[in-house]
C-alpha cells in the first residue's frame, strides 16, 4: 500500500521567517494531495491541495509543489506568523483505491514571535 | 460549504459498554465516509471505509465485529465502538468525502474509557 514520509517531525521558525515542509510518497498512483492543519484538540483542516496534474500551486503565504518523477511534494508557508503554529499533515490519495487517504507523521511548526 | 459534524464531542465510559459516535455531512451528500483513529502525538489511522448502502471496508489489524459502521444515508454514518477497554481509549474523527475527491472531518469525538 501507499507510505507517506514527511519531515521535519518538529520545525520552530522566528515569526516572518518561511517554513517549509516535505513529503514523499511512494505509490505513483497517487493524484491527489491535500495538506492538513490540525490545531490541539481540533480537527484537521484543509489548507491547500494540489493533484497529480500540476506541478505548483499558491493561495496567499501558502504554496504546495509537487514533483511526481521523485514523488515528493513540499509545503512552503512565507511570512509565518504565531498563529501559524499547529501540526501539519501531508496526505497522499489515490482516486482508483476508494480515495483512502494515506497521511504522513505529522510536522509540528512552532513559530516563535 | 462542506461542513461535517461529530456527536458526542467527548465521551466517558465504563469498560465492557458500548459507545456511538455520529457523524454527518451537514450541506453536501456523501457516499463515502472514513473513520480514522488518532492517539496523542500520532498522525491519523484510516480504521475503515463507509460507504452508503453497503458494509465498510477495514483496514489491516481493525476488528470489524467491535468497531460497527453503518452507513445508513447519504448524511449519517455511524461507528459504535462494542465491549469498550481502557485501550480504546482515543481520538476518533470522522471525514466525508465531497466531490469525489476531499475529505472534509469532523470534530472530532474523545473517547475515555475507564
Amino acid at each position: 500500500g501507499e507510505n507517506v514520509e514527511q519531515h521535519p517531525s518538529t520545525l520552530s521558525v522566528q515569526e516572518g521567517d518561511s517554513a517549509v515542509i516535505k513529503c514523499t510518497y511512494s505509490d505513483s498512483a497517487s493524484n491527489y494531495f491535500p495538506w492538513y492543519k490540525q490545531e490541539l484538540g481540533k480537527r484537521p483542516q484543509l489548507i491547500i491541495d494540489i493533484r497529480s496534474n500540476v506541478g505548483e500551486k499558491k493561495d496567499q503565504r501558502i504554496a504546495v509543489t509537487l514533483n511526481k518523477t521523485a514523488k515528493h511534494f513540499s509545503l512552503h508557508i512565507t511570512e509565518t506568523q504565531p498563529e501559524d503554529s499547529a501540526v501539519y499533515f501531508c496526505a497522499a490519495q489515490i482516486k482508483a483505491a476508494g480515495n483512502k487517504l494515506t497521511f504522513g507523521g505529522g510536522t509540528r511548526v512552532l513559530v516563535k514571535p | 460549504g462542506a461542513v461535517v459534524s461529530q456527536h458526542p464531542s467527548w465521551v466517558i465510559c465504563k469498560s465492557g459498554t458500548s459507545v456511538k459516535i455520529e457523524c454527518r455531512s451537514l450541506d453536501f451528500q456523501a457516499t463515502t465516509m472514513f473513520w480514522y483513529r488518532q492517539f496523542p502525538k500520532q498522525s491519523l489511522m484510516l480504521m475503515a471505509t463507509s460507504n452508503e448502502g453497503s458494509k465498510a471496508t477495514y483496514e489491516q489489524g481493525v476488528e470489524k465485529d467491535k468497531f460497527l459502521i453503518n452507513h445508513a444515508s447519504l448524511t449519517l454514518s455511524t461507528l459504535t465502538v462494542t465491549s469498550a477497554h481502557p485501550e480504546d481509549s482515543s481520538f476518533y474523527i470522522c471525514s466525508a468525502l465531497r466531490a469525489g475527491e476531499t475529505q472534509y472531518f469532523g470534530p472530532g469525538t474523545r473517547l475515555l474509557v475507564l
